[in-house]
């Protein structure tokens, strides 16, 4: 069946850093793509998409890719803030619900 | 409303008792999903809505989990006879309408109700 896999947290960088956060997807055909974000005290919401393969989604600094060869849509941002400070899930789209994964914890110190 | 509001936010029983939660999605929004987030768990999927039905309940843990949706809007989760493994976040999300009927992914979440049995 479909699942989505992505690394365990907490993730901890300084501001300024380089981020990456590895998602990596199993799904029957090429289903659109999803990065969630749920900032504390507030609900999920919708960070970025990607409908197909090789479409890349970019939302607030952050990207990421639709890889059909590797399977992956691993998140990326350039230079985190601490605002950035959340956590992130990778998801993918079902036939009838969204599917998530576990969810990484990401801390930026100042 | 203008967000999907949930309630309540927080929820200590003990075990053995029944808990409704509720959900009131956006208005207009025709699909309403219910997911669970336990500790160190991703979301965990429950029960979808298409206005009063529910097309999709296999999600539910057990025949203890029950929802309802009436009216097209408000969507309660009950809980019976509850367990200390039922303690999670209970998240609600709704959209204009289902993933079936076209919807784009985008789901709309409230802040959650955080249920802890003892």
């Amino acid at each position: 069946g479909n699942s989505v896999t992505q690394m365990e947290g907490p993730v901890t960088l300084s501001e300024e850093a380089f981020l990456t956060i590895n998602c990596t997807y199993t799904a029957t055909g090429y289903p659109s793509l999803f990065w969630y974000v749920q900032y504390p005290g507030e609900g999920l919401q919708l960070l970025l998409k990607a409908t197909k393969a090789d479409d890349k989604g970019s939302n607030k600094g952050f990207e990421a890719t639709y890889r059909k060869e590797t399977t992956s849509f691993h998140l990326e941002k350039g230079s985190v803030q601490v605002s950035d400070s959340a956590v992130y899930f990778c998801a993918l789209k079902g036939a009838s619900k969204i599917i998530f994964g576990s969810g990484t914890r990401l801390s930026i110190r100042p | 409303g203008a967000g999907v509001s949930q309630s309540p936010s927080n929820k200590v029983t003990e075990k053995g008792k029944d808990v409704e939660l509720r959900c009131d999605p956006i208005s207009g929004h025709t699909a309403l999903y219910w997911y669970r987030q336990s500790l160190g768990q991703g979301l965990e999927f429950l029960i979808y809505f298409q206005g009063n039905s529910a097309p999709d309940k296999s999600g539910l843990p057990s025949d203890r989990f029950s929802a309802e949706r009436t009216g097209g809007s408000v969507s309660t989760l009950t809980i019976q006879r509850t367990q200390q493994e039922d303690s999670a976040v209970y998240l609600c999300a709704s959209s204009l309408v289902t993933l079936v009927a076209g919807s784009t992914g985008e789901l709309f979440f409230g802040e959650g109700s955080r249920l802890t049995v003892l």
